[in-house]
């Protein structure tokens, strides 16, 4: 069964600052991973998504994601963290022959100017 | 290129009543996932649909159900409402095969009093 951690239910940062949203998963073939954005009243947003390749993988808006594979995690990073990033974000997985994607309960994003 | 919308937008049902909901797909995508996201939850998969057949479905009673139409949009349909149906529900279209995420509709908000 495929499963999703996101250990924080809240970050805080400083604008400016760098930040980190952590993600764990658990699936058993070839992890698909990808994470998204929810800001208030609003559906998902695509973000980036981790495929095959390159363990750093670049998305929208100045994310970036780590893909750990020993660590079987997914951080999502920014260098300097603007106000406007403050929303929900959920990590989300399937396995490379899965139909469907399995999410993280979300964390929820405060950048404070 | 348009996206995904849903409709309606907001909705408010008496528990034991019957509701629709309902999704275009964006242009180009070929299969309709949807999902229900209740307050301070990550999404949970209900279902797909691909060539108007269900394609795949979560851990969700048989009193949800869904339709896909030749134009690949889709309904929701779910009966005897409960008050635990109260929840965001998520359309999201995709091509299926593709390495690509979904694309999702920003979301009808049920309530069920």
């Amino acid at each position: 069964a495929q499963s999703v951690a996101q250990p924080e239910d809240q970050v805080n940062v400083a604008e400016g600052n760098p930040l980190t949203v952590k993600c764990t998963y658990s699936v058993s073939g070839n992890p698909y991973l990808f994470w998204y954005v929810q800001y208030p009243n609003r559906g998902l947003q695509f973000l980036l998504k981790y495929i095959t390749g390159d363990n750093l993988v670049k998305g929208s808006y100045g994310f970036e994601a780590e893909f750990n594979k020993s660590q079987t995690s997914f951080h999502l990073k920014k260098p300097s963290a603007l106000v406007s990033d403050s929303a929900l974000y959920f990590c989300a997985v399937r396995n490379n022959y899965g139909q469907n994607f399995v999410f993280g309960p979300g964390t929820r994003l405060s950048v404070l100017p | 290129e348009t996206g995904v919308t849903q409709s309606p937008t907001h909705l408010i049902k008496t528990r034991g009543q019957q509701v629709t909901l309902r999704c275009s797909s964006q242009s180009g995508h070929n299969t309709v996932s949807w999902y229900q996201q209740a307050l301070g939850q990550g999404p949970q998969f209900i279902f797909q649909y691909y060539r108007e057949e269900e394609n795949g479905r979560g851990n969700f009673p048989p009193r949800f159900s869904g339709l896909q139409f030749p134009n690949y949009s889709s309904e929701l349909n779910v009966n005897a409402l409960e008050l635990d149906d109260s929840a965001l529900y998520l359309c999201a279209s995709s091509l299926r095969g593709s390495n690509y995420g979904y694309t999702f509709g920003s979301g009808t908000r049920l309530t069920v009093v």
